[in-house]
């Protein structure tokens, strides 16, 4: 069973602060994505990176950065949270495939509900 | 540009009857389409995929190339059918899944 682990589940920070969002999967997947999920809008990409080192922009990357130091671990940073950045925040992983990015199915973890108050 | 449409909110049915959440697409490539479901105090999960035209839970989705539809049908409703459940759509052998803005089902006994 694959297994998504998002570090923290619940976090309240203030304005201006630096936040780290870690994202560990143990199924050996290459590609990994950040997204966050908001009523009414959906799930929207950050970033995704498909190799270590590696990182791709998505839909809304302002305000946001990303680092990929092993395979297994994708960390998304806020650098200076600001309130329009409370939200869920969802990691995900997939499988690369010979032949295409990847089969197309994203696991997900639980999920990491930050407030910036 | 890619978009995906779910225009229904909140859908809620009676135990029983039959289900459709409707999601449509724009997209001028080849698509892949999903259905992805998060049930209450769980993570979202795939529920079903076009290419494998399978049937999920009594869940099944046609792709119609023509309405650039995939809507996802059920004949009977069951109470554990409750859930949000988000259509996304990929390019063919691409990175990123765009997703919908979700369709919650409540489904009453």
């Amino acid at each position: 069973d694959v297994k998504v682990t998002q570090s923290s589940r619940y976090l309240v920070k203030r304005t201006g602060e630096k936040v780290f969002l870690e994202c560990v999967q143990d199924m050996d997947h290459e590609n990994m994505f950040w997204y966050r999920q908001d009523p009414g809008l959906g799930l929207r990409l950050i970033y995704f990176s498909y190799d270590v080192k590696m990182k791709e922009k998505g839909d809304i990357p302002e305000g946001y950065s990303v680092s990929r130091e092993k395979k297994e671990r994708f960390s998304l940073i806020l650098e200076s949270a600001s309130t329009n950045q409370t939200s869920m925040y969802l990691c995900a992983s997939s499988l690369w495939i010979a032949g295409g990015s990847h089969t197309g199915e994203l696991f997900f973890g639980e999920g990491s509900r930050l407030t910036v108050l | 540009a890619q978009r995906v449409t779910q225009p229904e909110k909140l859908l809620s049915v009676f135990k029983g009857a039959p289900v459709e959440l409707k999601c449509n697409y724009s997209y001028s490539g080849s698509p892949e389409l999903f259905w992805y479901v998060q049930y209450s105090r769980q993570r979202l999960q795939l529920l079903l995929r076009h290419i494998s035209r399978e049937s999920i839970k009594g869940f099944t989705a046609d792709l119609n190339k023509g309405e650039t539809s995939f809507h996802l049908k059920k004949p009977f409703a069951q109470e554990e059918d409750s859930a949000m459940y988000y259509c996304a759509l990929r390019r063919a052998g691409g990175f990123k899944t765009i997703f919908g803005a979700g369709t919650r089902l409540f489904v009453k006994a």
